[in-house]
């Protein structure tokens, strides 16, 4: 059971290029996160999707977009890469909504240079 | 800005002893509450959920829950080397997300 699972681990970006980060989760969770996490600033919401077919934004969404593919996979793109994008990024799911918390992919760390 | 509050430490806590967290939060509408561990260079792990106020033990874990005062509270009893990590209070919001607070690094000496 994988449970939640990222790639990549790792990437080094340089400033301007796109790239996607891919989550997907094998626990039949409805809803599925994606955060960022800064040292000093905590977990920051980036993008949710409630259910399938379904995505809102979050607390920091700016310069990303995202896909619920399907059940299984929700995506993370950055389509013009910018310095301040370098973090560590967790996608995370949950049974439904919320009320139950989560279940968090082991992170990618992504640098911009 | 609904906000969820933490000292950030570092808390210092013999080993065998008891390690008390603390967190405030700012939604009086909050219905779950949880804490996570974080190992340095690790991703989140729900160690305790609490939905009604009071305790809720589990193992050498006990989560404090007190809606009126907006404070849930995590006790680590007969602490160990490993429990040392950040710990993260978190607060559903809305049923749809959940807010975190920056963590509180819990130092255990040996």
């Amino acid at each position: 059971n994988a449970g939640v699972t990222q790639t990549p681990k790792f990437q080094v970006l340089k400033t301007g290029q796109s790239m996607t980060l891919q989550c997907a989760q094998d626990m039949n969770h409805n809803s599925m996160y994606w955060y960022r996490q800064d040292p000093g600033m905590g977990l920051r919401l980036i993008y949710y999707s409630a259910s399938e077919g379904t995505t809102d934004k979050g607390e920091v969404p700016n310069g990303y977009n995202v896909s619920r593919l399907n059940k299984r996979e929700f995506s993370l793109r950055l389509e013009s890469a910018a310095p301040s994008q370098t973090s560590v990024y967790f996608c995370a799911s949950s049974v439904r909504r919320s009320n139950y918390g989560y279940t968090f992919g082991s992170g990618t760390r992504l640098t911009v240079v | 800005q609904k906000e969820v509050e933490q000292n950030s430490g570092p808390l210092s806590v013999p080993e065998g002893a008891i390690a008390s967290l603390n967190c405030t939060y700012s939604d009086r509408g909050s219905q779950s509450f949880f804490w996570y561990r974080q190992y340095s260079g690790k991703s989140p792990e729900l160690i305790m959920s609490i939905y009604s106020n009071g305790d809720k033990e589990d193992g050498r874990f006990t989560a404090q829950l007190n809606k009126a005062s907006q404070y849930v509270s995590l006790l680590i009893r007969d602490s160990q080397p490993s429990d040392s990590a950040t710990y993260l209070c978190a607060v559903n919001l809305d049923g749809d997300k959940i807010i975190f607070g920056k963590g509180t690094r819990l130092h255990i000496l040996p």
